[in-house]
């Protein structure tokens, strides 16, 4: 498809598992983002991407929270020994980069941690 | 830092009329972005316009305007000739030149009465 692709939509997980979200952005765009979002909230940053090179990573809330994008494409993030508070949307998000261009949204991942 | 405010966090419309929805911003930087989005229930942000804080004439895209007050700080949406489908929460957002991590406000949720 020619959107951002985020797997999987929905994630449960117990509390101290680990989970990893995946984001496949569209083709050529060089930066990308994740961002958390809770009910009734707007997007929070958590990290960015400009091809391979993680460049702002202030928005992870904690070490437990680490996002790889090793070949400048494909995204992961990982969350370790999950918490209830982590539960959320996270979304990806993907542009052409530079400044001023627009940030194109994949669906999101909507993880529940019981 | 940067931050967004909407003070609008629901609004009732009759279909067919213009509405507008408030943004205000507050930010040191000089040279900077604002964009809005629209997120339906179904989840998905979707990019609906942008405007730089250079541009100087007011951001337009098919039924949605930027009413952009540089002095005021504020960057309202207009939407004209409203329709069933807009129906949705809206968020406004920005992100400075050189940085392209986005903040956003809390949202406006627009419900659209036939």
């Amino acid at each position: 498809g020619a959107g951002v692709s985020q797997s999987p939509r929905y994630k449960v997980a117990k509390r101290g598992q680990d989970v990893a979200l995946r984001c496949d952005p569209i083709s050529g765009h060089v930066s990308l983002f994740w961002y958390q979002q809770a009910l009734g909230q707007g997007p929070e940053f958590l990290t960015y991407f400009q091809n391979e090179a993680q460049l702002d990573k202030s928005g992870l809330p904690s070490d437990r929270f680490f996002a790889e994008r090793p070949e400048g494409s494909v995204s992961t993030l990982k969350i370790q020994r999950t918490q209830q508070e982590d539960s959320a949307v996270y979304l990806c998000a993907s542009s052409l980069g530079p400044t001023g261009q627009p940030q194109h949204f994949g669906d999101g991942t909507r993880l529940s941690i019981l | 830092a940067q931050k967004i405010t909407q003070t609008q966090p629901g609004m009732f419309v009759q279909e067919k009329e213009a509405v507008t929805l408030d943004c205000t911003y507050d930010t040191s930087d000089q040279s900077y972005g604002l964009f809005w989005y629209k997120q339906p229930s179904s989840g998905e942000m979707i990019f609906l316009i942008y405007q730089g804080s250079y541009d100087e004439q007011n951001a337009t895209e098919g039924r949605y305007s930027l009413n952009f007050q540089k002095a005021r700080k504020s960057a309202n949406l207009v939407i004209s000739a409203s329709q069933l489908g807009d129906s949705a929460m809206y968020f406004c957002a920005m992100s400075p030149f050189g940085n392209e991590k986005l903040t956003f406000g809390t949202g406006t949720r627009l419900t659209i009465i036939p």
